[in-house]
């Protein structure tokens, strides 16, 4: 598939169970983040985002949590399924700049 | 919409080739991205535009490779000469208002140099 079988940390979760996701970025000028889903054979698909002047965010099923401080970043996943079996990416953007710099992503595995 | 739309989904060429992929953006938005995913680097941005204009190429890994966007609906990336380092999976995104959320990736083009 297209996310070319990186070799990346695992995160294993039964179904049902919450998942976290954890991403620590790179450049304290940062002021904005996305996460991305990425499935075998796709692009990466917007989940969720949160601006710097935040610490935290949710969605349907989903938690962003920001720290500034710790430079960290983290995904929740309540009642994980099978189709959130997926590749996750965290990416930012610098102040003024407009394209995205990814995190190198966590692979998370549901198990029924 | 039919979201952002590249061609060929898979490519496989020899060495010594040039290849051409190619992207239509999401209509309305002015902002393309050019992004390659590999085994070893990850996502990396190649090159952006932002009104059929490149704003950053730094990403380019070298003078084999160049990216077009002669109107509003359409953009290429050239390797020339292809070489087998150059396989990797290359993504085209597009949005209409970068930082407020809003990027739209493509299925991506699968490159194999052989």
């Amino acid at each position: 598939g297209e996310s070319v079988g990186l070799h990346l940390p695992t995160l294993s979760v039964q179904e049902g169970d919450n998942s976290i996701i954890n991403c620590a970025y790179s450049n304290s000028a940062s002021d904005y983040f996305i996460w991305y889903k990425q499935e075998s054979g796709k692009g990466p698909q917007f989940i969720i985002d949160i601006r710097s002047n935040m610490d935290k965010r949710q969605g349907q099923r989903v938690t962003v949590l920001l720290n500034k401080t710790v430079k960290h970043l983290s995904l929740q996943i309540a009642a994980t399924q099978p189709g959130d079996s997926a590749v996750y990416f965290c990416a930012e953007i610098f102040a003024g700049r407009r394209a995205l710099t990814f995190g190198s992503g966590t692979r998370l595995q549901v198990q029924p | 919409d039919a979201g952002v739309i590249q061609s060929p989904r898979h490519e496989v060429t020899e060495m010594g080739q040039e290849v051409t992929l190619r992207c239509k953006p999401i209509s309305g938005h002015d902002y393309l991205f050019w992004y390659r995913q590999t085994m070893m680097r990850g996502l990396e941005l190649l090159i952006y535009f932002n009104n059929n204009v490149p704003i950053d190429d730094s990403g380019m890994p070298e003078d084999r490779f160049s990216a077009k966007m002669p109107n509003a609906s359409f953009s290429t990336l050239k390797i020339q000469p292809s070489e087998p380092r150059d396989s990797a999976v290359y993504f085209c995104a597009s949005s209409s208002a970068p930082g407020q959320g809003g990027y739209t990736f493509g299925s991506g083009t699968r490159l194999t140099v052989v």
